[in-house]
């Protein structure tokens, strides 16, 4: 069972409104990641981070902001929800440069229903 | 580029009988592939993974996956479906050219009847 976290699991807001999706991890790892995922597809990869202070912007493009400021840390912002950001929003997390640095680790996942 | 091509969007199989899900990759190098599950209102979990060892990987719940270079697939095998097994399945290619991004397939929903 991976250690990988992600509160709130179930969030329904109405839209103008600024939210944080957090996600922690307590493997010590160093990349993290995160994906979103609407009903019945596959995930898109939207920002990824290779370690503290390392944000990228993932293949899907997104109107949402990360930061990493800590490494077990790494939160998901929209500044102003609107319905198109309904969806599910899972984080994960790797290793970086170790021996299983492919193997990524999902946490539970946020249901976003932004109204 | 890599992609990942589920070929069954479902698939519905009895209690007790073989369960097989197809997957089809491209790849530029030698990739990472990986199966993982989804259960209704869950994150994903890892089944198994292939990183150039054995080709035939044996994961978790039973399920095994045979990597066939010569044919780009790496399809997903169970001798026996358990009511447990009912999920959405998502083949997955890394690539260490690709930054160890992953790449997903379309995911298969797998129903099992009693």
């Amino acid at each position: 069972e991976a250690d990988i976290y992600q509160t709130p699991r179930y969030l329904v807001i109405g839209t103008g409104k600024k939210i944080t999706l957090e996600c922690s991890q307590t493997m010590g790892h160093d990349k993290m990641y995160w994906y979103q995922q609407d009903p019945g597809m596959e995930l898109h990869l939207i920002h990824y981070s290779y370690g503290v202070n390392s944000t990228e912007k993932g293949d899907l493009s997104s109107e949402s902001t990360v930061s990493r400021i800590r490494t077990e840390h790494f939160p998901l912002t929209l500044e102003s929800a609107r319905p198109s950001h309904t969806s599910q929003y899972l984080c994960a997390s790797s290793e970086y440069g170790g021996t299983d640095q492919e193997t990524q680790y999902f946490g539970p996942g946020t249901r976003l229903l932004v109204l | 580029a890599q992609s990942v091509t589920q070929l069954d969007s479902h698939v519905s199989v009895s209690e007790g009988t073989p369960v097989l899900l197809r997957c089809n990759y491209s790849s530029s190098y030698s990739p990472s592939l990986f199966w993982y599950v989804q259960h209704p209102n869950k994150g994903l979990q890892l089944l198994l993974k292939y990183t150039s060892a054995a080709t035939l990987v044996k994961g978790i719940n039973g399920f095994e996956a045979e990597f066939k270079k010569s044919e780009t697939s790496f399809h997903l095998t169970k001798p026996s479906a358990h009511m447990s097994d009912a999920a959405e399945y998502f083949c997955v290619v890394s690539d260490t050219a690709a930054g160890n991004k992953l790449t997903f397939g379309g995911g298969t929903r797998v129903l099992v009847k009693p």
